[in-house]
């Protein structure tokens, strides 16, 4: 059975701190990993990883996936009280196409 | 550009009662999903399905229904509701490389 496990669950600094959240995943026929935000609504897309290791960066938020350790990682630097959100990451299998989430990182910056 | 449109936004129901969920695109997106998000938690994936008449279990599919009679409309359904399934519902739509999300279905069971 497919399994994302993220963490920690919960995490609380101080705005201008870095922080780093973490993914593992058990996916059958890997073929991508995706980041989301979260904040009142719906979740909003962030980046998508691959085994090809390229880190991805958009602004502030950076991810990597290490494909032999089945591990991800977002870093947020300089991190701001709008950063405070339940990050998400899903992993997608190749052939039945299934996303599957993990529990979600919920993340408070305090000013 | 609507992207992905679930009815109702909130709803109550009694033990027993039906209902069922709306969801559609006009992304023309092959890959839909159900999820259900339960306080503090992340996504549970109920059912999802590749393509129009192809649907699939999820992680949590007991309880629930579900059809997908053209690309566009993804329909979940609840036949006996119970207090366990109270929870924010939501309904994705998957391109590439992202899954774009509805804005969710608040559902109460008393």
């Amino acid at each position: 059975e497919d399994k994302v496990v993220q963490s920690p669950l919960s995490l609380v600094v101080h705005e201008g701190d870095t922080v780093t959240l973490n993914c593992s995943y058990e996916v059958t026929n890997f073929r991508s990993l995706l980041w989301y935000k979260q904040e009142k609504k719906a979740p909003t897309f962030l980046f998508m990883l691959t085994s090809s290791g390229i880190e991805k960066k958009s602004g502030r938020l950076s991810s990597i996936l290490d494909k032999k350790e089945l591990f991800s990682i977002l870093n947020i630097t300089a991190t701001q009280t709008g950063d405070s959100a339940i990050y998400l990451c899903a992993g997608l299998n190749q052939g039945a196409q299934k996303l599957v989430f993990g529990q979600g990182t919920r993340l408070t910056i305090n000013p | 550009n609507a992207g992905v449109t679930q009815t109702p936004k909130f709803r109550i129901l009694k033990i027993g009662q039906s209902m069922t969920l709306q969801c559609t695109q006009d992304m023309n997106h092959n890959y839909m999903y159900w999820y259900r998000q339960d306080p503090g938690m992340g996504l549970k994936l109920i059912y999802y399905s590749v393509g129009a008449g192809i649907t699939d279990k999820g992680e949590v599919p007991n309880g629930y229904n579900v059809s997908r009679s053209t690309t566009e409309d993804f329909p979940l359904r609840l036949e006996l509701a119970a207090p366990s399934q109270t929870s924010v519902y939501f309904c994705a739509s998957r391109g590439q490389p992202e899954a774009f999300f509805g804005q969710g279905t608040r559902l109460t069971v008393v």
